[in-house]
């Protein structure tokens, strides 16, 4: 059964450092998305992305984030300069009908310190 | 205003012992509710979609019902396995598709 799959299960870095998480969509999938879950919290929207830009973005989505496709398989999330609060479970997630479900992957637990 | 609220936060049951989760949501639209399931240290694993009130969705011991206003999710003669966090999810129809979570209500079964 195809999955979303996540790169790396666990990051950790140092406040001030840039840091690139990996996803990699199932395969006939065309909306893409990103959510955070801080320990102990809801999960929350990030941002959704379809034919290879941005459709919508959160508050929490900020100049300091930014995403992309670079080739037809993988979906990265960088954060440019990490913060102790950037600390949360990443989770990518992908859609062929972004009115159906969303299937996520298993997350990319994210460290600053 | 929180959109999504789930009660409660967290129900111990005896194996077998059938229960109920609640999911009221605030949306302007609804497009669509979704529940998920989530173990600890992993992703949200799809569980039902429902799109309109009197719509009932069932898989194995889980059935979800939907009304105008809330969400049941109800667990029948329960194993430990279906211990776990269950997350309820809406889309509105005014926002791009995006999933707004509630807090979840996290299930121990006790064998």
């Amino acid at each position: 059964e195809p999955e979303v799959t996540q790169t790396p299960s666990h990051q950790v870095t140092q406040m001030g450092q840039e840091v690139i998480l990996r996803c990699v969509p199932i395969s006939n999938h065309l909306y893409f998305y990103w959510y955070r879950q801080i320990l102990g919290q809801k999960v929350e929207f990030l941002v959704s992305f379809y034919n290879n830009e941005i459709s919508e973005k959160s508050e929490i989505f900020d100049d300091q984030f930014s995403v992309e496709r670079p080739d037809g398989s993988n979906f990265t999330l960088k954060i440019r300069s990490t913060k102790l609060e950037d600390s949360a479970m990443y989770f990518c997630a992908s859609t062929r009908d972004r009115a159906n479900e969303q299937f996520f992957g298993p997350g990319t637990r994210l460290t600053v310190l | 205003e929180d959109q999504v609220t789930q009660s409660p936060e967290a129900l111990r049951l005896q194996e077998g012992e059938s229960s109920s989760l609640n999911c009221s949501y605030t949306v302007s639209g609804l497009r669509g509710l979704f529940w998920y399931r989530q173990d600890p240290g992993k992703g949200p694993e799809f569980l039902f979609t429902l799109y309109s009130a009197g719509e009932e969705k069932e898989k194995e011991r889980l059935k979800a019902t939907l009304t105008k206003k809330e969400s049941f999710l109800h667990i029948t003669a329960p194993k430990p396995e279906d211990s776990a966090t269950y997350l309820c999810a809406v889309q509105e129809i005014t926002n791009d598709y995006k999933l707004s979570f509630g807090a979840g209500t996290t299930v121990t079964v006790r064998a």
